[in-house]
């Protein structure tokens, strides 16, 4: 059974960088689209960025200039970097595998297995 | 870009049906969709991906009492014999230039 748990700091200082790891456990890291999903005390989820398994990378505009995603595929681990956080970044951030699939010649990645989340305050 | 839109809130008895809607946006009503459950103070978790044409693949220990649907732009989700513990949010999710979209969620409750 996939497994995935994300650590980190539970707490940043406005201005500095935000890091978490997810670590992959009962499946390779290979093959796969690896997500990091946000979601604001309240609110609902907001997609950040994922990464290939091959290191190619996207980004949800909104955050593009702050993200950077990374991957070590030798410790079945992949990161989230978000630079010059504020309070807005306060949030619970979950890691996500994404698998995917062709339908009418299209394809999708829907989140197949998800972490349980982790809790980050940006509070001086 | 496409857009997803749900319903905020829903309510349903007891041991009762319940069918949830996300609409995708105009230009987009070939997408396939994902729905994903999420109970209070819990992660998100993964019931099953649904295609333009109804057709619809669940995830592990998915119970048979959730089943998806679609018609035209509108993807369904209809959760039978309602219980306890399917109060919850539901958010569907897609896929589109390489990014991640998610509609806006809709809370059920089971009264």
């Amino acid at each position: 059974q996939v497994q995935l748990q994300e650590s980190g700091p539970g707490l940043v200082k406005p201005s500095e960088t935000l890091s978490l790891t997810c670590t992959v456990s009962g499946g390779s890291i290979n093959i796969y689209y690896w997500n990091w999903i946000r979601q604001p005390p309240g609110k609902g989820l907001e997609w950040i960025g994922y990464i290939y398994y091959s290191g190619s990378t996207n980004y949800n505009p909104s955050l593009k200039s702050r993200v950077t995603i990374s991957v070590d595929t030798s410790k079945n681990q992949f990161s989230l970097k978000l630079s010059s956080v504020t309070a807005a970044d306060t949030a619970v951030y979950y890691c996500a595998r994404g698998e995917k699939y062709y339908h009418d010649s299209s394809g999708y990645v829907p989140f197949d297995y998800w972490g349980q989340g982790i809790l980050v305050t940006v509070s001086s | 870009q496409v857009v997803l839109t749900q319903s905020p809130s829903a309510s349903a008895s007891l041991g009762a049906s319940v069918k949830l809607t996300c609409t995708l946006s105009s230009g987009h009503s070939s997408y396939a969709i994902a729905w994903h459950q999420q109970q209070p103070e819990k992660g998100p978790r993964y019931l099953m991906k649904l295609n333009s044409d109804g057709s619809h693949s669940k995830g592990d220990g998915i119970p048979d009492r959730f089943s998806g649907s679609s018609s035209g732009a509108e993807r369904y989700l209809t959760i039978s014999s309602l219980q306890s513990e399917d109060e919850a949010d539901y958010y569907c999710q897609t896929w589109a230039t390489a990014s991640g979209v998610f509609g806006g969620g809709t809370k059920l409750t089971v009264l």
